[in-house]
């Protein structure tokens, strides 16, 4: 079974800090997504990356970065941590695929995220 | 534009009754495929259901399928013989050929089975 984990389940920051969100999957995965989670707006993709070194903007990039100097390890960074930054944080993983459009996206449990 | 529109933001449904979670999609590729992922309180996404935009029949998996409507643009997501463990959040998504690996998902239903 392929499994994606994060590292924190819960996570409660305050303003202005550095916060660092941590993903890792098992099952050698070129692909790694990192999204948020909002009511009514259901998942937004912030960044991805599909290979090491390599990332890509999703479609909310804005106060955050990534980091994926490991195949199996992609992190989140939000470098200055704002209110409006409290959310769920998915992460997900998918492998190369000869038919890209049928892969489905293998996820982790989330982080629930407060910025106070 | 919303490429994924999901109108019941919630839906009551009796235990064992069937019941049709909405989804429609928008897009001008022509491939592309359709998922519906399950979002149960402790948050983990769970894959469901795949429908491929060529395939000829619609999907299933057990007490899941997918009425997909292509010439509308419509995959609804059914769910036969409701079960309380059915509860949870439920999300349709699209990956389109030409955008890769991302996915597109809609604002999600809430459903809530009613023993």
């Amino acid at each position: 079974d392929v499994k994606v984990t994060q590292s924190s389940r819960y996570l409660v920051k305050r303003t202005g800090e550095k916060v660092f969100l941590e993903c890792v999957q098992d099952m050698d995965h070129e692909n790694m997504f990192w999204y948020r989670q909002d009511p009514g707006l259901g998942l937004r993709l912030i960044y991805f990356s599909y290979d090491v070194k390599m990332k890509e903007k999703g479609d909310i990039p804005e106060g955050y970065s990534v980091s994926r100097e490991k195949k199996e390890r992609f992190s989140l960074i939000l470098e200055s941590a704002s209110t409006n930054q409290t959310s769920m944080y998915l992460c997900a993983s998918s492998p190369v695929s000869d038919r890209p459009n049928k892969e489905t996206q293998y996820f982790g449990p989330g982080t629930r995220l407060l910025v106070l | 534009a919303q490429k994924i529109t999901q109108t019941q933001p919630g839906m009551f449904v009796q235990e064992k009754e069937a019941v049709t979670l909405d989804c429609t999609y928008d897009t001008s590729d022509p491939s592309y495929g359709l998922f519906w992922y399950k979002q149960p309180s402790s948050g983990e996404m769970i894959f469901l259901i795949y429908q491929g935009s060529y395939d000829q029949q619609n999907a299933t998996e057990g007490r899941y399928s997918l009425n997909f409507q292509k010439a509308r643009k419509s995959a609804n997501l059914v769910i036969s013989a409701s079960q309380l463990g059915d509860s949870a959040m439920y999300f349709c998504a699209m990956r389109e050929d030409n955008a890769g690996n991302m996915l597109t998902f809609g604002g999600g239903t809430r459903l809530m089975v009613k023993p």
